[in-house]
């Protein structure tokens, strides 16, 4: 059974930092590229990053370009998205998920609020 | 970047109707559009990739169709299980979702 488990949310202050982690079961995670997207509290879906299989292949959403990392360890099944100088508007769940969209997990919260 | 328009925003209908939402994207997609459904408290839950390719374990009840920038998504028969929101998303381009359709029973 494919399972993503995310972790790592949690309450942070205004230009704080958080890494999200992503460990992913049931499939030959090496072989898929992930995304990490996101939805605040009553709102739709937003697409926040990409990466391919080998991470050769990164992508932004322009709200979030230059503050967040997208990264994995193929070694470890894992995918991770690090957070800086986040901003209240970057309060949500955030998922992470096949790119393919097949899978997704349950998502970690954010919350970014003095 | 591609944006995507979804109409209606919400509707109500009668178990049994037939429902039906489209999805304008502001530029040719091809056919690179999945339909998800979200219920309250879930992950979303892709239902048509491809434009018109069913998900496996998906009821047939759920369709889809269009290509370039029109597209439709249709339940034949609305169930009161089909109570959820509906986002169009387009892979074509990056990744973008539509703002949703909410579907409820009445």
């Amino acid at each position: 059974e494919v399972q993503l488990v995310e972790s790592g949310g949690g309450l942070v202050q205004p230009g704080g930092s958080l890494r999200l982690s992503c460990a992913a079961s049931g499939f030959t995670f090496s072989s898929h590229s992930m995304n990490w997207v996101r939805q605040a509290p009553g709102k739709g879906l937003e697409w926040v990053s990409y990466i391919s299989t080998s991470g050769s292949t990164i992508k932004y959403a322009d709200s979030v370009k230059g503050r967040f990392t997208i990264s994995r360890d193929n070694a470890r099944n894992s995918l991770y998205l690090q957070m800086n100088s986040l901003r209240d508007e970057d309060s949500a769940l955030y998922y992470c998920a096949l790119a393919s969209s097949q899978h997704w997990g349950q998502g970690t919260l954010v919350a970014v609020s003095s | 970047d591609i944006q995507l328009t979804q109409s209606p925003s919400s509707l109500s209908a009668s178990v049994g109707d037939r429902v039906t939402i489209t999805c304008q994207a502001s530029q040719d997609i091809r056919k690179y559009l999945n339909w998800f459904q979200q219920k309250p408290g879930k992950a979303p839950k892709l239902l048509i990739f491809d434009a018109s390719r069913l998900e496996t374990g998906v009821p047939s009840r759920f369709s889809g169709s269009g290509s370039g920038t029109d597209f439709t998504f249709t339940i034949s028969s609305l169930q009161p299980e089909d109570v959820a929101t509906y986002y169009c998303h387009q892979y074509a381009n990056l990744f973008t979702f539509g703002p949703g359709t909410k579907v409820d029973v009445q």
